[in-house]
């Protein structure tokens, strides 16, 4: 059974750094790209960032370009994201999806149940 | 970058009737290389994940009732649920996966029933 396991969320203030990550199991890690989507409460879903099996093709939104860094450790099965200078608007409740392929063109077959994150002074 | 649109924004129907939701995207996100329209359905109920249901535009993912279908091709799709249920209450999604190397979601549609 594919299992998908964020942590790391919590509250923060603004400026501040947190780093989440994504316990993977039930499938071979190394063969699926994987994303990170967040949902601001009440809102609608929006694409984060993304990385290929090999992390050799990835990718982030405007929003968070130059502030957030994904990385994976395949031999540890783990997804993470490292998430600098923080703001009010990133306050979402950050989603771990498994990709359906290896690389970017790929819709999310699986999520976790995803780790709130709360940036407030 | 390629934006999605989704209508109507929210929708009440009628147990055992038919719910359609409309989807388009600013680009077309159907591959000539491989004819594959790029764009995948959602559902979301409160307090859970989304779940995906349909892929490739069409294709029903494993364990989706057969009372969910997807159609369209190029800048416009549509969800169908058949016969709705009570349990497919929820916000729907569509989400095109063409660009590389992330995704853009429309907005979401709300299903409620009337």
């Amino acid at each position: 059974e594919v299992q998908l396991v964020e942590s790391g969320g919590g509250l923060v203030q603004p400026g501040r750094s947190l780093r989440l990550s994504c316990a993977a199991s039930g499938f071979t890690f190394d063969d699926y790209a994987m994303h990170w989507v967040r949902q601001a409460p009440g809102k609608g879903l929006e694409w984060v960032s993304g990385i290929s099996w090999n992390s050799g093709s990835i990718g982030y939104a405007d929003s968070v370009k130059g502030r957030f860094t994904i990385s994976r450790d395949n031999a540890k099965n783990s997804l993470y994201l490292q998430m600098n200078s923080l703001r009010a608007e990133d306050t979402a409740l950050y989603y771990c999806a498994k990709c359906a392929g290896s690389g970017g063109s790929c819709y999310g077959d699986y999520w976790g149940q995803g780790t709130l994150v709360t940036v407030s002074s | 970058d390629i934006v999605m649109t989704q209508s109507p924004d929210s929708l009440a129907v009628s147990l055992g009737e038919r719910a359609t939701i409309n989807c388009k995207s600013s680009q077309s996100v159907l591959y000539s290389s491989n004819n594959k329209n790029y764009l995948a359905w959602y559902q979301q109920k409160p307090g859970q994940p989304p779940k995906l249901l349909i892929y490739w535009a069409s294709t029903r993912e494993s364990g989706v009732p057969d009372r969910f279908s997807g159609s369209g091709s190029g800048t416009d799709f549509t969800l169908t649920i058949s016969s709705l249920q009570a349990e497919d209450v929820a916000v729907y999604y569509c989400q095109q996966y063409y660009s590389t190397p992330g995704f853009t979601f429309g907005p979401g549609t709300k299903v409620d029933i009337k």
